[in-house]
């Protein structure tokens, strides 16, 4: 059973759309990552979250704690926002490095 | 200024061989992860290092994976025996806050 759900797995976005890419989770966990992982294999952190909502220029992440429910967005999609997006969970009780991670969202932004 | 880097960039090795893999952290950073991401697959946790604690190695997936962080900066991830399911993209992160990870570019492993 894998314990982090993303969906859509793939997306194909138009340049300006609105974007969501949704995380779901089974365990109870303490934090929450986004990441983006380019074309070329490079990974950069976008965010880290334990309750709330993040904005970080068009990207803004939200967590519902109760409803083990995490969601990205990319306002105003740019073709060069296309990556995989990464939903990584800190375990309740795993290191700090032990995430678990979901298995990403191929997202694709015609210009 | 400099971010993580790793060596080799590439390995490609034959069945049996041990191969050696090394990070080079941000400078300053205290925490070191080493992740690895099979073809096709998501990352999967190996070990995680934290300044001077005892690492973190419940991701290790063998015995013949080891790692060291040797005086609290460079970092080797050692694979003994390689198998060709070790055959991989090996990622390391370094991390000041252990909220945002910084990334190396990753050494593409091949075993053959």
């Amino acid at each position: 059973k894998n314990e982090v759900e993303q969906s859509p797995q793939n997306l194909t976005a138009q340049e300006g759309e609105f974007i969501t890419i949704n995380c779901s989770y089974s365990v109870g966990i303490s934090a929450l990552h986004w990441l983006q992982q380019h074309p070329g294999g490079g990974i950069v952190s976008l965010f880290m979250l334990s309750s709330g909502k993040k904005k970080h220029g068009r990207l803004i992440a939200t967590i519902n704690i109760q409803e083990k429910h995490s969601s990205l967005h990319i306002t105003a999609s740019h073709p060069r926002d296309s990556a995989v997006y990464i939903c990584a969970p800190r375990e309740n009780g795993g290191s700090q490095g032990n995430l678990i991670f979901g298995k990403g969202t191929k997202l694709s932004v015609k210009p | 200024g400099a971010g993580v880097s790793q060596s080799p960039s590439n390995k490609v090795t034959e069945k049996g061989k041990d191969v050696e893999l090394r990070c080079d952290p941000i400078s300053g950073h205290t925490a070191l992860y080493w992740y690895r991401q099979s073809l096709g697959q998501g990352l999967e946790f190996l070990i995680y290092f934290q300044g001077n604690s005892a690492p973190d190695k419940s991701g290790l997936p063998s015995d013949r994976f080891s790692a060291e962080r040797t005086g609290g900066s460079v970092s080797t991830l050692t694979i003994q025996r390689t198998q060709q399911e070790d055959s991989a993209v090996y990622l390391c992160a370094s991390s000041f806050d252990k909220k945002t990870q910084y990334f190396g570019p990753g050494t593409r492993l091949l075993v053959l």
